[in-house]
């Protein structure tokens, strides 16, 4: 596609239910990352795929925080029993190849009440 | 570890004034620098980024940055802003290390606002 897609762009959920998160990234591009951005707060890293490779998880909160890749493109991001500290906007980015400069989504913003 | 830290929060300025967001990084090793502007409720953007070379890179809408390797520093800088330059503004790095891959994994600052005031 011509850019990054990220759905749904707003998610409300009630504490203790899973979410999942979806992001499609441009055709093409093999490096894909997961970033968090809290109110106030700068981004953060959260997980990064590239290629066939073992996915770089050094940045999951907790192991309530899965994501998966299907097919080397779309990847989905699983929130299993939500609190409310997971409150934040979820953005996804995609890389034709590291260091090469990140397209970013438009993100989903999370709200766990 | 590695960090980047934007010294300003907020940066108010007047338009038609030049302006200058500070970035400072820390690492001991060759470092790939970027800037992003996330407009109000949009996503982010590239700006420009700094892989090795010229240190004076320029990028879109006007906005030039300067590596210092001395001073590990990445200042971003415009000589004229407009009204619509207002906007949040994030440094990142992505740390290459000899004779590994680089993951191209970028730490960012916390941001620094941009208000352009008329």
């Amino acid at each position: 596609g011509a850019g990054v897609s990220q759905s749904p762009s707003n998610k409300v959920t009630e504490k203790g239910k899973d979410v999942e998160l979806r992001c499609d990234p441009i055709s093409g591009h093999t490096a894909l990352y997961w970033y968090r951005q809290s109110l106030g707060q700068g981004l953060e890293f959260l997980i990064y795929f590239q290629g066939n490779s073992a996915p770089d998880k050094s940045g999951l909160p907790s192991d309530r925080f899965s994501a998966e890749r299907t097919g080397g493109s779309v990847s989905t991001l699983t929130i299993q029993r939500t609190q409310q500290e997971d409150s934040a906007v979820y953005l996804c980015a995609s890389s034709l190849q590291p260091n090469y400069g990140y397209t970013f989504g438009s993100g989903t913003r999370l709200t766990v009440v | 570890a590695q960090s980047v830290t934007q010294l300003d929060s907020q940066v108010p300025v007047f338009e038609e004034a030049p302006v200058e967001l500070r970035c400072n990084y820390s690492s001991s090793v060759s470092v790939y620098l970027f800037w992003y502007v996330q407009y109000p409720n949009q996503g982010l953007q590239l700006l420009l980024k700094y892989l090795s070379g010229s240190t004076l890179v320029k990028g879109i809408n006007g906005f030039e940055a300067e590596f210092n390797k001395s001073q590990t520093s990445f200042h971003l800088r415009k000589p004229s802003v407009h009204i619509s330059d207002t906007a949040e503004y994030f440094c990142a790095v992505s740390v290459s290390r000899h004779g590994s891959s680089n993951t191209g994994k970028l730490i960012f600052g916390q941001g620094t606002t941009l208000q352009v005031k008329p």
